[in-house]
């Protein structure tokens, strides 16, 4: 248990669906991200927020979209996802960006988009 | 882009024996970080490292931080069944950087 919690933890959408993917902390930390973790592939980072502020997003399509209403909860909103989009989704936070501020992860979430 | 090299990609071992894996660079990093991923979980800080030269355990497991900081390994020693998973080296190079991670090195530990 790291602190991280993420909800659903298995999720089985229809490429016309619109669902969310929801992750929470409570350990005051001030940074979150989101990735995604394909079978036999690395970590690829997602999104970035500090503070509240978006302050990276890696070239990910438009039907991934972030939303961070406060420092302790994060979402994805997925619409119109794709087949090669069903992967492992992890949300991690860290207290700051700083070389020492440990990043701590969720559990996941795993999508299946059929 | 930066990258960091995991090896090795896969490794199968007797329970019981040590384990070797390590992570390099072609640039320098400020902070190493070793994390396990059981299947169906997310990864799991285990060790991290700050200082160049900088060895630091949790119980069976050892981390160093190389003294060039474009390296890092990991041991784990006298394995046991709950070791099997994915191991990840990461590493953030600069203050404000985003943390790079490696491919993972999967443990298989044969019965």
């Amino acid at each position: 248990e790291t602190g991280v919690t993420q909800t659903p933890r298995h999720l089985v959408m229809g490429m016309t669906n619109k669902k969310s993917l929801k992750c929470e902390q409570h350990l005051g930390h001030n940074a979150m991200y989101w990735y995604k973790q394909s079978a036999k592939k690395p970590l690829e980072l997602m999104f970035v927020y500090s503070l509240e502020e978006r302050v990276e997003n890696n070239s990910v399509p438009s039907r991934f979209s972030p939303e961070c209403p406060n420092s302790s909860h994060l979402f994805l909103h997925l619409h119109t996802l794709q087949p090669e989009d069903s992967a492992l989704y992890l949300c991690a936070s860290r207290p700051g960006t700083g070389l020492d501020d440990e990043q701590f992860f969720g559990p996941g979430t795993r999508l299946t988009v059929l | 882009g930066q990258q960091l090299n995991q090896s090795p990609q896969s490794m199968f071992i007797q329970e019981g024996e040590d384990v070797s894996m390590n992570c390099t660079s072609s640039s320098i990093f400020n902070t190493w970080l070793w994390y396990k991923q059981d299947p169906g979980e997310g990864p799991v800080l285990l060790i991290a490292l700050y200082k160049a030269g900088e060895l630091t355990s949790n119980g069976r497991l050892t981390a160093q931080f190389g003294i060039t900081r474009k390296d890092s390994f990991l041991n784990i020693s006298a394995s046991i069944p709950s070791d099997v998973g994915i191991y990840f080296c990461a590493g953030q190079k600069d203050r404000d950087d985003k943390i790079i991670f490696g491919k993972g090195t999967r443990l298989h530990i044969l019965p």
